[in-house]
């Protein structure tokens, strides 16, 4: 089942933050997060494993809750290098052969 | 990480047309998936190869329509066949790697337009 991300879309000014939150109704055992820009790939950012850890990569960092299954994505200082699309991808606990399910995407646009 | 690379990057096909895209990755790995997105839409799972056996399809895919070869562990293709208009998409191979917890990194994609 497809993981609900929140917002949609986001739009900020260069240096302001933002917060992208990824749900379930799945138990998870992970939760990943790529951003993708326009015409590119999904660039992976990193892999939260159940046990609540946050982790970080630059100024953009992640938690999970996994009594909660939803995982929230932190943009600090935004830079316009941040703008893009970002997905979470979930692994269900249950789920058969390492197969993620991504959410439907948020849009985020960094102005200057 | 790993390297990734795809060919074609982009293609234009008629109606009723195949095209395979290759993917090649940089090191051995046991689980390939293919994706395919729809402009401006998220991802979503096609199929899982493993080298040495059938590719596991996805609800809605069809081995017929999409056809993968696994050959060895660092090569896959995928197939489009009998393309129409609705298979325009960008299609991704995703390896399945790391040491420890698992990572998926995406090739650079193919952008398939069908006329």
């Amino acid at each position: 089942q497809q993981p609900v991300q929140s917002p949609q879309a986001v739009i900020l000014r260069e240096g302001e933050d933002a917060v992208i939150n990824c749900s379930s109704s799945k138990a998870l055992y992970s939760v990943h997060w790529y951003r993708q820009k326009h015409g590119e790939a999904p660039v992976f950012l990193m892999i939260l494993l159940k046990g609540g850890e946050q982790k970080g990569h630059d100024k953009i960092s992640a938690s999970f809750n996994e009594k909660k299954q939803q995982s929230s994505l932190y943009l600090t200082a935004s830079q316009l290098s941040y703008s893009g699309t970002y997905f979470c991808g979930t692994l269900e606990v249950e789920a058969a052969g390492n197969k993620l399910t991504f959410g439907g995407g948020t849009r985020v646009l960094v102005k200057p | 990480s790993a390297v990734i690379s795809q060919k074609p990057s982009r293609d234009i096909c008629q109606r009723g047309t195949s095209l395979t895209i290759q993917c090649q990755v940089d090191s051995q790995v046991t689980m390939m998936f293919w994706y395919r997105q729809q402009p401006g839409q998220s991802l979503t799972l096609i199929a899982t190869a493993n080298q040495g056996s059938e590719a596991t399809y996805e609800s809605g895919f069809v081995i017929d329509k999409f056809p993968i070869s696994r050959p060895n562990l660092t090569f896959s293709t995928l197939t489009v066949s009998n393309m129409s208009p609705e298979d325009s998409s960008i299609y991704l191979c995703s390896p399945l790697v790391g040491q420890g917890p698992d990572t998926q990194y995406f090739g650079p994609g193919t952008r398939l337009t069908v006329l």
